[in-house]
C-alpha cells in the first residue's frame, strides 16, 4: 500500500476529448506531483505543487492543465492531445521540499495513457 | 546541462551479487534517490544518501562519492523477484529530482 493512489488506471482517448487525471494521497504530505513516464526515458517531471501553490511548471503544453484544490488532492486535465502524449503519467508526494530527506517522493501506481 | 548516467540494462544470476553504476552532473546536490520499479507498477523508494559512504539496509546497500560525482546499488543474494528497473535520481539546488533513464535488471535462474 504505497498511500498514493491514481484514477483511472488506464485511460485511452480521442485527441478531441477532454479528460481528467486524479490523484490523492493518504500521507499527510505538503508537496505533490506530476511525472511522465515514456519507454527508456527518465521520468519527466512536469508540475510540482507545494502546499497547494505550484512552484514548478517545466514548459509544458497548455493542453495539459494541474489543479490542486488540497494537500490531498492533484488533478491533471487533459484536452486535444496527441499521440506523442501516450505514456505513463505518474503522481509522487513528498513530505515537504527542501532537503534533509524530507524530498523523499512516494509514487501512486500511474495512469497508463493511450491518445488515438 | 545536468545528466544522470546508469546502465541500460544487466544481468545476473539467482543467488549472486550485483552492483549498478550512476554517475552525475547536476547543478548542486543535496542527495541521491535509489528506486525500484517492477515493470507496470510504480517506483518505489530503496534508498537515499546525502553523506558519503555506504547505507546498508538488508540485502541492499548504496554508496555515495560525491567528490567523484558517483553512487551505487549493490543488491546481495539476489532474487528473481529482483529483477526490475533500479532508478537513480539527484536533488538538484532547487530541490528538483533529476532522473536517470534506469538500469533494466535481469535476474537467471
Amino acid at each position: 500500500e504505497t498511500g498514493v493512489t491514481q484514477t483511472p488506471r488506464h485511460l485511452v482517448m480521442g485527441m478531441t476529448n477532454k479528460k481528467s487525471l486524479k490523484c490523492e494521497q493518504h500521507l499527510g504530505h505538503n508537496a505533490m506531483y506530476w511525472y511522465k513516464q515514456s519507454a527508456k526515458k527518465p521520468l519527466e517531471l512536469m508540475f510540482v505543487y507545494s502546499l497547494e501553490e505550484r512552484v514548478e511548471n517545466n514548459s509544458v503544453p497548455s493542453r495539459f492543465s494541474p489543479e490542486c484544490p488540497n494537500s490531498s488532492h492533484l488533478f491533471l486535465h487533459l484536452h486535444t492531445l496527441q499521440p506523442e502524449d501516450s505514456a505513463l503519467y505518474l503522481c509522487a508526494s513528498s513530505q515537504d521540499r527542501g532537503g534533509s530527506g524530507k524530498d523523499t517522493q512516494y509514487f501512486g501506481p500511474g495512469t497508463r495513457l493511450t491518445v488515438l | 546541462g545536468q545528466n544522470i548516467d546508469q546502465p541500460t540494462e544487466m544481468t545476473a544470476t539467482e543467488g549472486a551479487i550485483v552492483q549498478i553504476n550512476c554517475t552525475y552532473q547536476t547543478s548542486g546536490f543535496n542527495g541521491l534517490f535509489w528506486y525500484q520499479q517492477h515493470a507496470g507498477e510504480a517506483p518505489t523508494f530503496l534508498s537515499y544518501n546525502v553523506l558519503d559512504g555506504l547505507e546498508e539496509k538488508g540485502r541492499f546497500s548504496s554508496f555515495l562519492s560525491r567528490s567523484k560525482g558517483y553512487s551505487y546499488l549493490l543488491l546481495k543474494e539476489l532474487q528473481m523477484k529482483d529483477s526490475a528497473s533500479y532508478l537513480c535520481a539527484v536533488l538538484d539546488s532547487n530541490y528538483q529530482l533529476i532522473w536517470g533513464a534506469g538500469t533494466k535488471l535481469i535476474i537467471k535462474p
